[in-house]
């Protein structure tokens, strides 16, 4: 079975510029993730989403910072303009629905952001 | 608000026993779960408590006391490959997971 796919792996690019980074979620899972990692602040929840809307984005830093689910199986997080304190490794994870437990997150292999 | 914490680092030898300690500060608690990332890779899901006691999966088992608010990760015949970070998370409403900051584990020859 395939896994939540992202892309880039990778992406360098100057400050200013706008980002778009993708995600495919497993087929039939109800929720959506976007987090960003860094050494600093660790493991952060972005926003999330249930059957592609947006539940709760207070973790999204800035006006600068926007996510999108058009469908279920599809989702983007763009930063625009970006900024070199964006850099960080951004993960999406998908999930089934709770049923009053919490479903195991599914990550994928995450976005290396570099902004210079 | 959420807060977790955990040891940020631990050192054992191979064979040997590992706990890594998770207490937390929550509303709305659904469990406590335990992810396991590798250098350069994306957190994969280790185990998951909604109940005290103690889960047990292979060499790994994960404890919980919702009275104590504290749980642990266990880590038996550790073996090389089990160097990675470990985060707990605590999980509420909508299956939203508050990390924790993650503990470190190098396992020495």
């Amino acid at each position: 079975d395939a896994g939540v796919i992202q892309s880039p792996r990778h992406e360098v690019t100057e400050m200013g510029q706008e980002v778009t980074l993708r995600c495919k979620p497993i087929s039939g899972h109800d929720y959506l993730f976007w987090y960003r990692q860094t050494m600093m602040r660790g493991l952060e929840l972005l926003i999330y989403f249930n059957n592609n809307v947006p539940i709760d984005d207070s973790g999204m830093p800035e006006d600068r910072f926007s996510a999108k689910m058009p469908n279920a199986s599809f989702s983007t997080l763009k930063i625009q303009p970006s900024e070199p304190r964006d850099s960080a490794v951004y993960f999406c994870a998908s999930s089934l629905a709770t049923g009053g437990w919490n479903q195991p997150q599914h990550f994928g292999d995450g976005t290396r952001l570099s902004i210079l | 608000g959420q807060s977790l914490e955990q040891p940020s680092e631990v050192t054992a030898v191979e064979g040997a026993i590992v706990q890594i300690n998770c207490t937390y500060q929550t509303s709305g608690f659904y469990g406590l779960s335990w992810y396991q990332q590798h250098d350069g890779g994306a957190p994969t899901f280790l185990s998951y408590n909604a109940l005290d006691g103690l889960e047990e999966t292979g060499r790994f088992s994960s404890f919980l006391s919702r009275s104590d608010s504290y749980g642990y990760l266990l880590l038996q015949e550790l073996q090389m490959k089990d160097s990675a970070s470990y985060f707990c998370a605590v999980g509420n409403a909508g299956n939203m997971l508050t990390f924790g900051g993650g503990t470190r584990l190098m396992v020495k020859p």
